[in-house]
């Protein structure tokens, strides 16, 4: 186990809705980042907080948007959920920067979009 | 074109044979190269990291980077049904967002 934990474990939405999934960081860390993962396809980067401020991000519409607390958790929302948005959202922490050496992945949160 | 292309297989071996996994990148500027391994319903989990070119071994497995034709690789020797899982290969762009290819799936059966 990582210590990255998030929740819930599966959502299921309908189109048009908003959704909020949490991400509670390995102790120590103060890097969050965000991936999605649509089925048979890797990790697409969504967004990276450093220290609460966002640090980067991926191709993704402003209707994805974030927050880094100051226990470093973090949340990722999504508004006006589309079908396409159903995939596995990741979390994942390290320490510090350049990051990506030590990045520790949470299980995911499985959004279905109907 | 893909940034980074990896063939979803899947591959399916017997156990103890030699796995070849292979992934190619587009972006001659990406200097940091890693394997994850990822089981059904959980996250991916760092396998190996490597910088530049060159070989790098643990245990069983060992990474491979040829920047000149832009390929990365990662060979399982001895393989085990318990190394059965999805193996994304991951560059680093910028330092701020890793680049997945879409993983392969392997099946090692007894």
């Amino acid at each position: 186990e990582t210590g990255v934990t998030q929740s819930p474990t599966h959502l299921i939405k309908t189109r048009g809705q908003q959704v909020t999934l949490r991400c509670s960081s390995q102790s120590g860390h103060n890097t969050v980042s965000w991936y999605q993962q649509a089925l048979g396809q890797g990790p697409q980067f969504i967004f990276q907080y450093y220290r609460e401020e966002e640090n980067g991000r991926g191709n993704f519409p402003p209707r994805f948007s974030g927050l880094q607390f100051p226990n470093y958790s973090s949340e990722l929302n999504v508004n006006a959920l589309e079908l396409d948005d159903s995939a596995l959202y990741l979390c994942a922490s390290s320490l510090g920067q350049p990051t990506n050496e030590k990045l520790f992945f949470g299980s995911g949160t499985q959004l279905s979009v109907l | 074109q893909k940034e980074v292309e990896q063939d979803p297989g899947p591959l399916s071996v017997p156990e103890g044979a030699i796995v070849s996994l292979n992934c190619t990148y587009s972006n001659s500027a990406f200097q940091y190269f890693m394997w994850y391994r990822q089981y059904s319903r959980k996250g991916p989990e760092l396998l190996m990291y490597t910088y530049s070119s060159g070989n790098k071994e643990d245990g069983r497995f060992t990474a491979q980077v040829d920047k000149s034709s832009k390929y990365i690789s990662l060979f399982i020797r001895d393989s085990q049904p318990s190394d059965s899982a999805t193996y994304l290969c991951a560059t680093d762009h910028n330092t701020d967002k890793l680049i997945f290819g879409t993983g392969t799936r392997l099946q090692v059966f007894p």
